[in-house]
């Protein structure tokens, strides 16, 4: 079967850095996705790989190891801002989105 | 750029109702869109796929007859929720994508159901 794992919940500090894992099996493969979504509000687009290695964006940055099926977000300079649950998901051989069931992330000051 | 308008935000309305919820591809056209639904702390739960000119494709225990999806341009479809029970009550999410599979899905604010 097809499944995406990712930690359920997880805290960190404002200002610090955390990274958030995900493993996935998929069907074939067509690359992950990152996507934001904070409480009540729909997802926003985060990132995308389907290469092997880190993608940096701003202060996020996604990493993808097809060899391992695992890839992570990294976020630094935690802003409360960041506060939100981040859902990963794998593309399958018919372009499907396996969905993770997301991790909450928790700032404290 | 690829702004995905969703309406309305919130509908409250008594058992049996239908309410219909419209998503818009405001500054691309989407061949492709998509419907969600997502429980409180769940993720979310594909219920169809939706393609401009074709009838929808659902995923398996959504019921074809109670969501009823409409794809009538490359800017608009639309889900309706027919003869609503409080079962019903979720969070609906739109999303659209702008070009190929490859593309990200641009999401809708979504629409908050509640069926009294």
């Amino acid at each position: 079967g097809q499944n995406i794992d990712q930690p359920t919940e997880m805290t960190a500090t404002e200002g610090a850095i955390v990274q958030i894992n995900c493993t996935y099996q998929t069907s074939g493969f067509n690359g992950l996705f990152w996507y934001q979504q904070h409480a009540g509000e729909a997802p926003t687009f985060l990132s995308y790989n389907v290469l092997d290695g880190l993608e940096e964006k701003g202060r996020f940055s996604s990493f993808l190891s097809r060899s391992k099926g695992y890839s992570y977000l990294l976020l630094k300079e935690l802003q409360m801002k960041d506060s939100a649950s981040y859902l990963c998901a794998g593309m399958d051989s018919n372009y499907q989105l396996i969905w993770g069931a997301g991790t909450k992330l928790i700032i404290k000051p | 750029g690829a702004v995905v308008s969703q309406h309305p935000s919130w509908v409250i309305c008594k058992s049996g109702t239908s309410v219909k919820i419209e998503c818009r591809s405001l500054d691309f056209q989407a061949t492709t869109m998509f419907w969600y639904r997502q429980f409180p702390k769940q993720s979310l739960m594909l219920m169809a796929t939706s393609n401009e000119g074709s009838k929808a494709t659902y995923e398996q225990g959504v019921e074809k007859d109670k969501f009823l999806i409409n794809h009538a341009s490359l800017t608009l479809s639309t889900l309706t929720v027919t003869s609503a029970h409080p079962e019903d009550s979720s969070f609906y999410i739109c999303s659209a994508r702008d070009g190929t599979e490859y593309q990200p899905q641009h999401f809708g604010d979504g629409t908050r159901l509640s069926i009294l």
